[in-house]
């Protein structure tokens, strides 16, 4: 069973829009919900991170939200650039440092 | 901007034969981690390491697979006898802590095995 589920698998959107990515998580316990972006053929990179008494946090032009409750996150994009197409990983982090991936979400910025 | 280097970028196995991946932390972190991404798939944990040991591994990490801190910067992941299905990028991660630290991620190794 697939701890970290997101959505859509993958988006063509045009350079200058928005976008919005989910994840819902499961694993429990909680303790922190991250969003890496991973550049085809490179290594993730560290976006936002949020403990479950943060219901959003932003870096430059994205903005992440997250419902502990619902045990849902997104990841908005605002603006998208050319240099946005990546996969969006929402990352589940639990237990004693460790970390469960999604699949990611697979966007195209096109001009 | 400090990196985890690792080396080499892409490695050309033998079903069967060792190899060893090697990866380079940035320098004040504590904790190290080896992750794989089998081609199309998400990525997976497979074990961190704190204070000369192993702190947590997951299912994937068996008998076949050793990691080791050989000197104060180096930090590899060995892979006794590899198989088809191991082929793979395996990335090394590290960071100053846990829990909200971030865990940075270098570029990957690319294991083919033939």
């Amino acid at each position: 069973k697939n701890q970290v589920e997101q959505s859509p698998q993958s988006l063509i959107i045009l350079e200058g829009k928005n976008c919005t990515l989910q994840c819902n998580y499961t694993v429990s316990p909680f303790s922190n919900l991250r969003w890496y972006k991973q550049d085809t053929g490179r290594g993730p990179v560290s976006l936002t991170i949020m403990t479950f008494s943060e219901n959003t946090k932003s870096n430059g032009r994205y903005t992440a939200t997250l419902d502990a409750d619902t045990k849902q996150s997104s990841l908005h994009i605002t603006a998208s650039q050319l240099s946005d197409s990546a996969s969006y990983i929402c990352v589940d982090f639990y237990g004693n440092n460790r970390l469960a991936f999604g699949k990611g979400n697979q966007v195209v910025v096109i001009p | 901007e400090p990196e985890v280097t690792q080396t080499p970028s892409h490695q050309v196995t033998q079903m069967g034969q060792e190899v060893i991946l090697r990866c380079v932390p940035i320098s004040n972190h504590l904790y190290f981690y080896w992750y794989r991404q089998i081609l199309g798939q998400k990525v997976e944990f497979l074990v961190s390491f704190y204070n000369n040991e192993i702190s947590e591994k997951s299912e994937i990490f068996d008998d076949q697979f050793s990691v080791e801190r050989p000197d104060g910067s180096n930090f590899t992941l060995k892979i006794r006898s590899t198989k088809l299905e191991d082929s793979a990028m395996y990335f090394c991660a590290s960071s100053e802590g846990v829990g909200e630290n971030i865990q940075y991620f270098g570029a990957g190794t690319r294991l083919s095995v033939l």
